[in-house]
């Protein structure tokens, strides 16, 4: 199993110009979530979904848009991006939110300029 | 709201030594709290997570304790070895919402 991926692992944006980060999970997992995090802050929450066909909001979720395409991938957008947006982006899985742990992929380093 | 907090931020310790790590959350009504591990330019490993109704978890060299009432729990390592050495999160899963909320960690040096 590969557990929980992420493309890509880097990028570099100027403002405004929009980008897709995906995620993927091949343990077969309800719910999946995206983070960020920042130096000093810890990991926010940015948006869930909770099971194939449902998102919601998290603690940050300004800027940014979500699709659960399947029960295994769940992508994140930034359709404009701004320089406040610069940071390390995590997505995780998990099958029972109240019972399990979280498994977390690579991450993304994303760079706004 | 629920906040997590973790001290200290950061800690050097000779190999061999036993070491606690403190976590400390300000809303008792949670379902679980978990720790993780971080390696430098890495995500995050679950190391253990233990329910709102057990004490204590253990794996390994790892021992996680939970006090609910006090709002606390503590990471012990025993026998600490260089490749110990990262940042260690805790997270907890508050009793609403889907949110886990996680402490800014506490970054670990075991020297050789």
């Amino acid at each position: 199993n590969a557990g929980v991926t992420q493309t890509p692992k880097f990028q570099v944006l100027k403002t405004g110009q929009s980008m897709t980060l995906q995620c993927a999970q091949d343990m077969n997992h309800n719910s999946m979530y995206w983070y960020r995090q920042d130096p000093g802050m810890g990991l926010r929450l940015i948006y869930y979904s909770a099971s194939e066909g449902t998102t919601d909001k998290g603690e940050v979720p300004n800027g940014y848009n979500v699709s659960r395409l399947n029960k295994r991938e769940f992508s994140l957008r930034l359709e404009s991006a701004a320089p406040s947006q610069t940071s390390v982006y995590f997505c995780a899985s998990t099958w029972n939110y109240l019972t399990d742990t979280q498994y977390f992929g690579p991450g993304t380093r994303l760079t706004v300029l | 709201k629920q906040e997590v907090t973790q001290i200290p931020a950061a800690l050097s310790v000779p190999e061999g030594e036993n070491l606690v790590l403190n976590c400390s959350f300000t809303d008792s009504a949670i379902y679980n709290l978990q720790w993780f591990r971080q390696d430098p330019g890495k995500g995050l490993t679950s190391l253990l997570l233990i329910q709102s109704s057990q004490r204590e978890q253990t794996s390994g060299r790892l021992n996680a304790s939970l006090d609910k009432s006090s709002g606390r729990s503590t990471l012990y390592i025993a026998a600490s070895q260089p490749g110990d050495s990262a940042t260690y999160l805790c997270a907890v899963k508050p009793n609403y919402g889907q949110n886990f909320v996680f402490g800014p960690g506490t970054r670990l040096s075991v020297l050789p």
